[in-house]
């Protein structure tokens, strides 16, 4: 049962070009979405994130969109740059009785070409 | 300040046998999370401990186990190894217990079951 999908497990982007990362979600009780980057040989590291009070939040280069309706959310990433070339995770935070879990969509495989 | 680290990175065991892995947390932080990444399935949540006790738990089988010790190292335990346990074991730490922007990754084991 997979709550978190990602349905492109890769994108390729010219240099300097957007790159648009998507992930869909079943369950209506995620309150906090994360998107994490891993290169290789290194454990993911915390990108950005957004409340699902909220539907837009921007850090730079990245923004993140959340559209709750249609429970999907996006990650751009403007202007690409070869550096960005990692799997980007997905995440969704649900509260369980003990405390929050996190629920990880597969990943897509970002090639920035230069 | 150091990060996680998770000792040994790589594993080679036969089916049958049994395996133990470690993290140690960032300093400070209390709650450690495992993870189990295999290709396509994204990072799968194993369990979390906090303060020395299990507060989540993920879909595995019992084969799988872990504790935490009073200094927050976390050690993963797996027996009876099967050829589908070969993936990258993640483990991850925080200063409060679950999900959010707080967790920080180690760089992984990989565990190969031949």
């Amino acid at each position: 049962d997979q709550q978190v999908k990602q349905n492109s497990p890769s994108l390729s982007v010219q240099e300097g070009r957007i790159s648009i990362l998507n992930c869909d979600y079943t369950n209506s009780m995620f309150d906090y979405f994360l998107w994490y980057k891993k290169y290789p040989a290194e454990g993911p590291t915390f990108l950005i994130s957004i409340s699902s009070i909220k539907d837009k939040n921007e850090d730079g280069r990245f923004t993140v969109f959340l559209n709750k309706s249609a429970k999907h959310l996006s990650l751009h990433i403007v202007p690409s740059q070869p550096g960005d070339s990692a799997v980007y995770f997905c995440a969704a935070q649900v509260r369980g009785e003990y405390g929050n879990k996190l629920v990880f969509g597969a990943g897509t495989i970002l090639r920035v070409k230069s | 300040k150091a990060g996680v680290t998770q000792t040994p990175r790589y594993l080679i065991k036969t089916r049958g046998q049994q395996v133990t892995l470690s993290c140690s947390p960032i300093s400070g932080h209390r709650s450690v999370s495992w993870y189990q990444q295999t290709p396509g399935q994204g990072l799968q949540f194993l369990f979390e401990y906090f303060s020395e006790t299990q507060r989540n738990k993920g879909n595995f089988p019992g084969r799988f186990s872990g504790r935490q010790f009073s200094n927050s190292r976390s050690e993963m335990n797996v027996s009876t190894l099967e050829l589908g346990d070969s993936a990258l074991y993640l483990c991850a730490s925080s200063w409060i217990a679950g999900g959010s922007s707080e967790q920080f990754f180690g760089p992984g084991t990989r565990l190969t079951v031949l």
